[in-house]
């Protein structure tokens, strides 16, 4: 069974270029979540999908981050201009929730994607 | 609003030493409670969950962590590391009713042969 597939695995690009990065989930999950590490922050949630729908955007650090999911099997995220404050690994995600209350299953990360902007 | 604390940054072992890794949380409501390995070069991969019941929760290589409401503490265990555990550990919280997960900071374990 695939897990959540991420690409480009690494990507080194010039501060101003754009940047865009590729996630297909787990086939079957509801949710799909994009994530930023860095080692003074930590992991960050920087935006999360229901059903292809944003439901949570606060943690995109601003308007020149933008993350779309045209379908259930597919998600980007973008950077339009990229600078080099933006290098991080960034992780997508991916869970299917159970009904009612009940938490969502275990949530499966990708492998991330290295980014370097220089 | 939830929130994670992991006390330790950094936590050197020896090999065959037990180890904890502690985690603190902060909510208004009930929460669930996770964590995750990430091993070099790779994602995250689940290691243990408590979710109801039994507050002692065992997880995968040996590892466990003991609920304590009381305390509003998550704290993971191993009697005996190896290794293959060197990584780095997140301590995650969700909230009920809610799917988004709070991770905290993430604990280096080095474990010294």
């Amino acid at each position: 069974d695939a897990g959540v597939i991420q690409s480009p695995r690494h990507e080194v690009t010039e501060m101003g270029q754009e940047v865009t990065l590729r996630c297909k989930p787990i086939s079957g999950h509801d949710y799909l979540f994009w994530y930023r590490q860095t080692m003074m922050r930590g992991l960050e949630l920087l935006i999360y999908f229901n059903n292809n729908v944003p439901i949570d955007d606060s943690g995109m650090p601003e308007d020149r981050f933008s993350a779309k999911m045209p379908n259930a099997s597919f998600s980007t995220l973008k950077i339009q201009p990229s600078e080099p404050r933006d290098s991080a690994v960034y992780f997508c995600a991916s869970s299917l929730r159970q009904g009612g209350l009940r938490p969502g299953n275990t949530i499966y990360f990708g492998e991330g994607s290295w980014l370097t902007v220089v | 609003a939830q929130s994670v604390t992991q006390l330790d940054s950094q936590v050197p072992v020896f090999e065959e030493a037990p180890v904890e890794l502690r985690c603190n949380y902060s909510s208004s409501v009930s929460v669930y409670l996770f964590w995750y390995v990430q091993y070099p070069n790779q994602g995250l991969q689940l290691l243990l969950k408590y979710l109801s019941g039994s507050t002692l929760v065992k997880g995968i290589n040996g590892f466990e962590a003991e609920f304590n409401k009381s305390q509003t503490s998550f704290h993971l265990r191993k009697p005996s590391v190896h290794i293959s555990d060197t990584a780095e550990y997140f301590c995650a919280v969700l909230e009920w009713g809610y799917q988004k997960v709070t991770f905290g900071i993430g604990t280096k374990l080095q474990v010294i042969p």
